[in-house]
C-alpha cells in the first residue's frame, strides 16, 4: 500500500518569503501522481499544483513549484512571495495511474502553514 | 467547470436521527465518488468509494449500515449518517471523478458538510 508523509506538522513565513513544505512517499508503482491540496479555513479543498511521475521537469503554477525526486521519492512544495491568502493546511497526496484504484487518493497528515505580516 | 456541490454545509441534529448529504456534480458525469471524513486539524479520512449504478466499497473499520452510500446517477451521490451520535459529529467531504466536458479526468471535492449531533 502506498503511504503519505509530511513530516512538518507546522511552519510559518514571514509574508514576501519563500516557504518549503517537505512530502515523502513510499510506493512499488514506477507511473503515478503528485499533488498538493490547500485546504483554507472555509475547508473548501484547492488544487494547487499536478506532478506526473513520468515527467522529469518540476511542475510549477505562478508561485508555487515543486522538487520532484523520484529516485528518493520526495515532493516538496516551494511556495514564494508568500501572501497571507497562503495561509492554510496543506496536504500532499498521492494517486495510482493505475485503473485498479481508479482516482482514489492518498493524503499525507497535512502542514499548517501561518503567514506572518 | 468541473464544480461539486455539497449539501447541506452545516446540519445539526439530535442523537438517534439520521441525516443526508449530498453530493452534485453540476457540470461533469462523476463516474466514481468518494466520501471522507476529518477531524479538527487531521487529514482526510477516506469512508467509501461509490461507482454509479454499483454498491460503495466501504474502507476498512467503517460501519456500512452506519454510513450508507448511495450513487444512483452519474451526478448524484449521498451519504446518509444513520442513527447519528455525537461521536458522529465530524466533517464529511465528498470528491467526484470523471470525464469533464474537454475529455480531461477531473478530480473535484465538495465544500464539504459539518454535522454535529446533539
Amino acid at each position: 500500500a502506498q503511504t503519505v508523509t509530511q513530516s512538518q506538522p507546522e511552519m510559518s513565513v514571514q509574508e514576501a518569503e519563500t516557504v518549503t513544505l517537505s512530502c515523502t512517499y513510499d510506493t512499488s508503482e514506477s507511473d503515478y501522481y503528485l499533488f498538493w491540496y490547500k485546504q483554507p479555513p472555509s475547508r473548501q479543498m484547492i488544487l494547487v499544483i499536478r506532478q506526473e511521475a513520468y515527467k522529469q521537469q518540476n511542475a510549477t503554477e505562478n508561485r508555487f513549484s515543486v522538487n520532484f525526486q523520484k529516485a528518493a521519492k520526495s515532493f516538496s512544495l516551494k511556495i514564494s512571495d508568500s501572501q497571507l491568502g497562503d495561509a492554510a493546511m496543506y496536504f500532499c497526496a498521492y494517486r495510482s495511474a493505475s485503473r485498479e484504484y481508479g482516482n482514489k487518493l492518498v493524503f499525507g497528515a497535512g502542514t499548517i502553514l501561518r503567514v506572518k505580516s | 467547470g468541473a464544480v461539486v456541490s455539497q449539501h447541506p454545509s452545516r446540519v445539526i441534529c439530535k442523537s438517534g436521527t439520521s441525516v443526508k448529504i449530498e453530493c452534485r456534480s453540476l457540470d461533469f458525469q462523476a463516474t466514481t465518488m468518494f466520501w471522507y471524513r476529518q477531524f479538527p486539524k487531521q487529514s482526510l479520512m477516506l469512508m467509501a468509494t461509490s461507482n454509479e449504478g454499483s454498491k460503495a466499497t466501504y474502507e476498512q473499520g467503517v460501519e456500512k449500515d452506519k454510513f450508507l452510500i448511495n450513487h444512483a446517477s452519474l451526478t448524484l451521490s449521498t451519504l446518509t449518517v444513520t442513527s447519528a451520535h455525537p461521536e458522529d459529529s465530524s466533517f464529511y467531504i465528498c470528491s467526484a471523478s470523471g470525464i469533464w466536458g474537454s475529455g480531461a479526468n477531473v478530480l473535484t471535492f465538495g465544500a464539504g458538510s459539518r454535522l454535529t449531533v446533539l
